[in-house]
């Protein structure tokens, strides 16, 4: 089977920092990805890992360990418009991209 | 581009009833995804396609469903007959090239609900 398993809920502080993590369990990996949700919205790509390590891309970073099979998004000097879901996606095989359950950031002024 | 576009974004249909949705892949896409979003189920991989062939069908959740991809500027999912339990918003979603670094992209979703 696969599975991939994400908090369900996170609330973080405007300004602050957060981390979203995600560990996987699936049959192949090619990578990890992370999209973002707005209530009512679209899922929007936010970035990729395929090898280990740390990807930046502005306030955002994400974080691949696949000897651990896991990963992590990290938000940094959190806005009130970053409220809002943010799932992990798997490619698990020749671009079967399956996707986490979805934490819900809450951001508190 | 226009993006992704799907139709209709809303749909309203009694149990029983045929129910097709429409995707138009954002030009020189060779893979296109069908998604289903539920609160319980999150977003689950109902199929994909590369070059407008069936790649993984394994998400369909049962024969009342089917897709097509008759060319590479349209796709349809279709529901006959519907549930009240297919109620759910579809997404479909395009990307150029293999894997997780070709980045997906999403349509605005058709919201159906199934009375």
């Amino acid at each position: 089977g696969q599975s991939l398993e994400q908090p369900s809920e996170v609330t973080a502080v405007e300004g602050a920092i957060v981390q979203i993590n995600c560990t996987y369990q699936t049959s192949g990996f090619y990578g990890l990805s992370w999209y973002q949700q707005h209530d009512g919205g679209a899922p929007t790509f936010l970035s990729y890992n395929a090898l280990d390590g740390l990807e930046e891309t502005g306030r955002f970073s994400s974080f691949l360990s696949r000897s651990d099979s896991y990963g992590y998004l990290l938000l940094q000097e959190l806005q009130m418009k970053d409220s809002a879901s943010y799932f992990c996606a798997v490619d698990s095989s020749a671009s079967k991209i399956i996707f986490g359950s979805g934490t819900r950031l809450s951001i508190r002024p | 581009d226009a993006g992704v576009i799907q139709s209709p974004r809303h749909e309203v249909t009694e149990m029983g009833q045929e129910v097709t949705l429409r995707c138009k892949p954002i030009s020189g896409h060779d893979y296109l995804f069908w998604y289903r979003q539920t609160m319980m189920r999150g977003l689950e991989l109902l199929i994909y396609f590369n070059n407008n062939v069936p790649i993984d069908d394994s998400g369909m959740p049962e024969d009342r469903f089917s897709a097509k991809m008759p060319n590479a500027s349209f796709s349809t999912l279709k529901i006959q007959p519907s549930e009240p339990r297919d109620s759910a918003v579809y997404f479909c979603a395009s990307s150029l090239g293999t894997g997780g670094a070709a980045e997906l992209f999403f349509g605005e979703g058709s919201r159906l609900t199934v009375l």
